[in-house]
């Protein structure tokens, strides 16, 4: 069975630019997860998918951050303009069932560098 | 509300025992335990969904008291391959009936020969 796959696997950009992340989930996950995870801290959940509805994005920055998942399957997380802090690792998960009660896998992550 | 984890940091030596602790000050549906490696995405090591559940594999094993709210990973006669990050994740419901998992800070373990 396939894993979780995210491109890029970095990316380096300088503060006011633009970045995207993809994430390709696990065939027949509904459940689709981004967290942010800055180093030595805990992942921290930007925004969920049940399908392709939002089911959570209480901490997403909205006013940089965007995120779609297009036909309930693939996703994408954009952050315009970026800044300093948003420096960190992007992680995409997924699960078959929902947040609390569903096994989650991880994707390999994006690490982001803004300079 | 994060949850809470102790110690921050533990080293053994291969073939001690370990305990990892998480509590939470919110009522909590469901605590799961993962660890991640350097530079790794984190990996699944189990789910606790009931109250009073107890749950193992190999030697790492894992409870769950729901009046405490707290959750315990116990890792038995440690291996090389234990070494990594652990993190516990807590359930809650949200306001749209779905749940979402918050990761506390982690605890860095390492298993030296």
């Amino acid at each position: 069975e396939a894993g979780v796959a995210q491109s890029p696997r970095y990316k380096i950009i300088e503060k006011r630019q633009s970045v995207a992340f993809w994430c390709n989930p696990i065939s027949g996950h509904a459940t689709l997860y981004w967290y942010q995870q800055i180093l030595g801290q805990g992942p921290k959940l930007l925004i969920q998918f049940q399908n392709n509805g939002v089911v959570d994005d209480s901490q997403l920055p909205k006013d940089r951050f965007s995120a779609e998942r297009l036909k309930g399957v693939d996703s994408t997380l954009k952050i315009q303009p970026a800044k300093l802090e948003d420096s960190a690792v992007y992680l995409c998960a997924s699960s078959f069932g929902g947040g609390g009660a569903g096994e989650q896998y991880f994707g390999p992550g994006t690490r982001l560098t803004v300079t | 509300q994060q949850p809470v984890q102790s110690p921050q940091a533990v080293i053994l030596r291969e073939g001690e025992d370990a305990v990892i602790n998480c509590s939470s000050s919110k009522a909590l549906y469901s605590v799961h335990w993962y660890r991640q490696k350097h530079g790794e995405a984190p990996v699944f090591l189990m789910i606790l969904l009931k109250g009073g559940e107890q749950k193992g594999h190999d030697k790492i094993s894992a409870s769950f008291n729901e009046k405490k709210q707290q959750s315990s990973l116990y890792l038995t006669a440690s291996q090389l391959s234990y070494s990594g990050t652990y993190f516990c994740g807590t359930g809650e419901r949200g306001g749209s009936g779905y749940s979402t998992l918050t990761f506390g800070k982690g605890t860095m373990l390492l298993v030296s020969p």
